[in-house]
């Protein structure tokens, strides 16, 4: 199994330009989150879901939209990137809400200039 | 591009001592305490979880200790090896609810 796969895995943008971030889990997973990690702080929640079509939003979501259209995927979308988006974001999915054990992906480390 | 490593605490040891890893948690309310394992360029990964209601649990080299009093979490890792350098963060699960990281600890293991 592949587990967690995200893409890309490194990206750079322009201030203002928008993009997706993919993520994959192939686990049957009901629970998928994504975190954003910079020096330092550890790592804080964005979004989150709980299953197909339902989502809802975590420590920091502005400027972050996702969906979940399928139980495989969960996108973040960066509207309109900020510098202060510079950082490496991780998707993680677990069994479900209450289970402790989260299986991470690889990390997109985005750069915004 | 900046390690994650940077600004935080580090336990620097000898391969073969055993290691312990300290958390200090705020939330009484947590359900369940988790360690994480995160080695360089790589997603974190789960290592071992205490339930609330516990002060002890062992795994594979490694035993976590919760003292609710203190409300202080530990890992301790047995014969520590070169490959368990890596940052360990501790987590709380709250509510059965979504996960919340410490900051994490840096653990250096010499040869």
């Amino acid at each position: 199994n592949a587990g967690v796969t995200q893409t890309p895995k490194f990206q750079v943008l322009k201030t203002g330009q928008s993009m997706t971030l993919q993520c994959a889990q192939d686990m049957n997973h009901e629970y998928m989150s994504w975190y954003r990690q910079d020096p330092g702080m550890g790592l804080r929640l964005i979004h989150y879901s709980v299953g197909a079509g339902i989502t809802d939003q975590g420590e920091v979501p502005n400027g972050y939209n996702v969906s979940r259209s399928t139980t495989e995927d969960f996108p973040l979308r960066l509207l309109s990137a900020a510098p202060s988006q510079t950082s490496v974001y991780f998707c993680a999915s677990s069994r479900n809400r209450g289970n402790t054990e989260a299986f991470f992906g690889q990390g997109t480390r985005l750069t915004v200039v | 591009g900046e390690s994650v490593g940077l600004h935080l605490p580090t336990l620097s040891v000898q391969e073969g001592d055993n290691s312990i890893i300290n958390c200090a948690y705020s939330n009484s309310a947590s359900d369940y305490f988790i360690w994480y394992k995160q080695e360089s360029g790589k997603g974190p990964q789960f290592i071992i979880d205490i339930r609330s209601n516990m002060d002890k649990r062992q795994g594979q080299r490694v035993t976590v200790l919760l003292n609710k009093t203190v409300k202080h979490l530990s890992l301790q890792i047995a014969a520590t090896q070169p490959g368990d350098s890596a940052v360990y963060f501790c987590a709380e699960n709250i509510g059965y609810s979504t996960l919340t990281f410490g900051k994490g600890t840096m653990l250096l293991v010499s040869p």
